[in-house]
């Protein structure tokens, strides 16, 4: 399996700020690369997919770079509805995996 | 609308049986890939397992491979995921999802609300 990093595993951040969240895959996964916001007691929700185009209706806030193994989201000007958990998840080779998730909280 | 519809919530005692069901509307549901995710108490997500209901296709992940089946019905748009015995530890919430095509990089781009199953003696 392809093993997915996320750092940090929690960050604490003010209204305002910039962000950035990290994910590394174990092996080359090309631009197969996934953001996916969760709040407590909802299903997940897509923002980024093929780890830099915005899925329709994501604010442009959010914004995803990377390619091969190292990707970035990156979230300007947090808004408080962006406190929350991220996930990166690769979608090369199945089982497509999940990042252990990083909790984005208020400060 | 495109959207996901899960069975709801189950209480089970363990060494039962059980099947959740993901009914999909909206789009085309034989020409899309659809998965189920595992979500354990305040835990991550984990990919179990996914099925192409045109020709019935399965993959699974090797830690949920004989550990659940998954099956699709055309002719009812419905995913389903099944036990056969089921364990304490099985108790989580179980999200389906639609999973994209290659222009979307094959993301989970529509979720059901989730499944709950608790079991418990």
């Amino acid at each position: 399996d392809i093993q997915m990093t996320q750092s940090p595993s929690s960050l604490s951040a003010s209204v305002g700020d910039r962000v950035a969240i990290t994910c590394r895959a174990s092996q080359t996964i090309s631009s197969y690369l996934n953001w996916y916001q969760q709040k407590p007691g909802k299903a997940p929700k897509l923002l980024i997919y093929g780890a830099s185009s915005l899925q329709s209706g994501v604010p442009s806030r959010f914004s995803g770079s990377g390619s091969g193994t190292d990707f970035t989201l990156t979230i300007s000007n947090l808004q408080p509805e962006d406190f929350a958990t991220y996930y990166c998840q690769q979608s090369s080779r199945t089982p497509q995996t999940f990042g252990q998730g990083t909790r984005l909280d208020i400060k | 609308e495109v959207q996901l519809v899960q069975s709801g919530a189950e209480v089970k005692k363990p060494g039962e049986s059980l099947k959740i069901s993901c009914k999909a509307s909206g789009y085309s549901f034989t020409t899309y890939w659809i998965g189920w995710v595992r979500q354990m108490p305040g835990k991550g997500l984990e990919w179990m397992t996914i099925i192409y209901p045109g020709d019935s296709d399965t993959r699974y992940s090797p830690s949920f491979q004989g550990q659940v089946t998954i099956s699709a019905d055309k002719s009812l748009s419905t995913a389903y995921l099944q036990w056969s015995s089921l364990k304490a530890s099985d108790t989580a919430m179980y999200y389906c999802a639609r999973q994209s095509d290659t222009a979307r990089r094959y993301a989970f781009d529509i979720w059901g609300h989730g499944t709950m199953v608790t079991v418990s003696s």
